[in-house]
Order: structure tokens, then sequence, then C-alpha cells
């Protein structure tokens, strides 16, 4: 089976860094997928690890260290529209690489 | 160019009735997955289909079947409605059964 877990609710200012974590047992790994989404809108792709190390796009870095079953994302310069929902997801192997298991989120809330 | 296009947006069943959700995949993608949120959860996996054939399906009920067409959009089946079926269900689209999701916006579906 899967498990996820991410942290529920994190609060940041404007301007800082802030650093989200996920951590996963999974019987099987073939990628970590981060998502964003917005309160009634759909899931949007941020990021997705499959090797060791860090993956950096703009103001958004993943990071995945697949020994200790762990990844990250990290914002920095956080916008007010940065305040949304972070998904991690994990994507299994042989039969389940068809799926992605999601954490239950995390809300984001970006203060002034 | 068009993205993942769903219908209905909002539907309201009553218990024990049934629905199809529909959804158009990006041109050119050949993979639909759906997905069950609730609210407050990440999405759980329901189906994959890739070139028409079921590639994958998560821990549902046989009350939710789905199909894959000759042009790759898709429906989903739920019959006989539980108020508990009530949440969000995404179609995402992508161009091969392992590539990253494009989320569609998603049909919001209250079961009372």
């Amino acid at each position: 089976g899967q498990n996820i877990d991410q942290p529920t609710e994190m609060t940041a200012t404007e301007g800082a860094i802030v650093q989200i974590n996920c951590t996963y047992q999974t019987s099987g790994f073939n990628g970590l997928f981060w998502y964003q989404q917005h309160a009634g809108e759909a899931p949007t792709f941020l990021s997705y690890n499959v090797l060791d190390g860090l993956e950096e796009k703009g103001r958004f870095s993943s990071f995945l260290s697949r020994s200790k079953g762990y990844s990250y994302l990290l914002l920095k310069e956080l916008q007010m529209k940065d305040s949304a929902s972070y998904l991690c997801a994990v994507r299994g192997s042989g039969a389940g690489s068809y799926q992605l298991t999601f954490g239950k989120g995390t809300k984001l809330s970006v203060i002034p | 160019d068009a993205g993942v296009t769903q219908s209905p947006t909002h539907l309201i069943k009553t218990r024990g009735q049934h629905v199809t959700l529909r959804c158009s995949p990006i041109s050119g993608h050949k993979s639909v997955s759906w997905y069950q949120q609730v609210l407050g959860q990440g999405p759980q996996f329901i189906f994959q289909y890739y070139e028409k054939e079921e590639r994958g399906r998560g821990n549902f009920p046989d009350r939710f079947s789905a199909r894959q067409f000759p042009n790759y959009s898709s429906e989903l089946n739920v019959n006989a409605l539980l108020l508990g079926d009530s949440a969000l269900y995404l179609c995402a689209s992508s161009l091969t059964a392992f590539d990253d999701y494009t989320f569609g916006s998603g049909t919001r579906l209250t079961v009372v």
C-alpha cells in the first residue's frame, strides 16, 4: 500500500521562503509529483522528481531522497497568489504505475 | 489550444440515481484518468484508460465504471448514488499512461 504524509496547514509571510515536507511509504516508487491547487480549482503540475536531488524551476524547487522516503517543495519570494493547497503525489510501480497516490495536501496561507 | 474539458461543471442528484460525467482530453493525449476529491482531502484514484483500454482501477465499488471512446474522450458512470459520493470528480489527461497530468476543472457532484 501507499501512505503519504504532509502537514495540514502552514502560514508564511509575503517575500519569505517556505518548505513543505512530504514523507511517503510505498510498496513501489516511480516518481514523486507536486501539484498546486487553489480553492475550488483543479490541481496544476509544479514538479516531478524520480532521482535523488534538487530540481529547480524559477521560484519553486523540489527535493527527493528515495532512501529516506522524503521530499520537500521549497517556495521562494512568496507572493499572495501562492496561497493554495500543495499536493504531494507518488507514482507506484508495477500495477501501481498507472496511478498517483496523493497526500491530503498542505494548505499554505501567505500573509502580508 | 483547448485544455481538458469536463462536463457538467456542477450537478445535483438524489440518492439512488445514476450519473454520467464526461471528459475530453487535450488534443493528442491518449490517456485519461479519473480521480475523486472529497473536501479537505487529496484526489483519490478511480480509473485510468489508455488507448481505450482500462489500465488501472482504484479501490472503488463496482457502482463506478468508465470507458474511453475512439476519440479518446471518456465517461465516468456512477450507479445507485450514495451521499458519500458527493465530491469533486477530476479528469486528468496525459500523453501516455506515465506522463504528468493536466487536470480538468472538475465536476462538482452533490448527492442529496
